[in-house]
């Protein structure tokens, strides 16, 4: 099982350009989740999918969107990359969130850099 | 605000020393704790999980929960260069969303041959 994978690893992008990236699980985990971990700030949600069909905005939602393709895929797009935006994005999977030893599982993480 | 807090450090031990590593956390509703080791440019990794008073043992790793301090320790025996790494505390927030994890910022720890 290769567990959760992300596409792409680096990404350098200019102001204003869309991207989206990818990641997939194949742990038939119910929830998937995406962060953002700065220097100094740590992991913060940006939004999550507690189940097939659901999304809900996480701690710094602004400038993304989210779509849970089917139980496997959850994609993150930046419709208008910022500078701001510049940092490693990481997703992860859990059986199902809310229960009480629900446990989070990481992808490698994408290295994003906007100019 | 919910928080989890650690000490940044950089936390130095000598090759073969106990390292404890610390973080409390403000919800009180926290029902799991994790702790997630971090090597420079990886992904966080699960070493732990614990969610009852007391000590959980693995390996050279033994977690320490005491909710009523809202107080919870990792302790590393015996250790070795290999561990040298970021460690995340995250508690999950049953207060708020749904049981989403609040992670803390992480400790440095550097283990010296």
């Amino acid at each position: 099982n290769a567990g959760v994978t992300q596409t792409p690893k680096f990404q350098v992008l200019k102001t204003g350009q869309s991207m989206t990236l990818q990641c997939a699980q194949d742990m038939n985990h119910n929830s998937m989740y995406w962060y953002r971990q700065d220097p100094g700030m740590g992991l913060r949600l940006i939004y999550y999918s507690a189940s097939e069909g659901t999304t809900d905005k996480g701690e710094v939602p602004n400038g993304y969107n989210v779509s849970r393709l089917n139980k496997r895929e959850f994609s993150l797009r930046l419709e208008s990359a910022a500078p701001s935006q510049t940092s490693v994005y990481f997703c992860a999977s859990s059986e199902l969130m809310g229960t009480s030893t629900d446990t989070q599982y990481f992808g490698p993480g994408t290295r994003l850099t906007v100019l | 605000q919910k928080e989890v807090e650690q000490n940044s450090g950089p936390l130095s031990v000598p090759e073969g020393a106990i390292a404890s590593l610390n973080c409390t956390y403000s919800d009180r509703v926290s029902q799991s704790f994790f702790w997630y080791r971090q090597y420079s440019g990886k992904s966080p990794e699960l070493i732990m999980s614990i969610y009852s008073n007391g000590d959980k043992e693995d390996g050279r790793f033994t977690a320490q929960l005491n909710k009523a301090s809202q107080y919870v320790s990792l302790l590393i025996r015996d250790s070795q260069p290999s561990d040298s790494a970021t460690y995340l505390c995250a508690v999950n927030d049953y207060g708020g969303s749904q049981g989403n994890l609040i992670f803390g910022k992480g400790t440095k720890l550097s283990v010296k041959p």
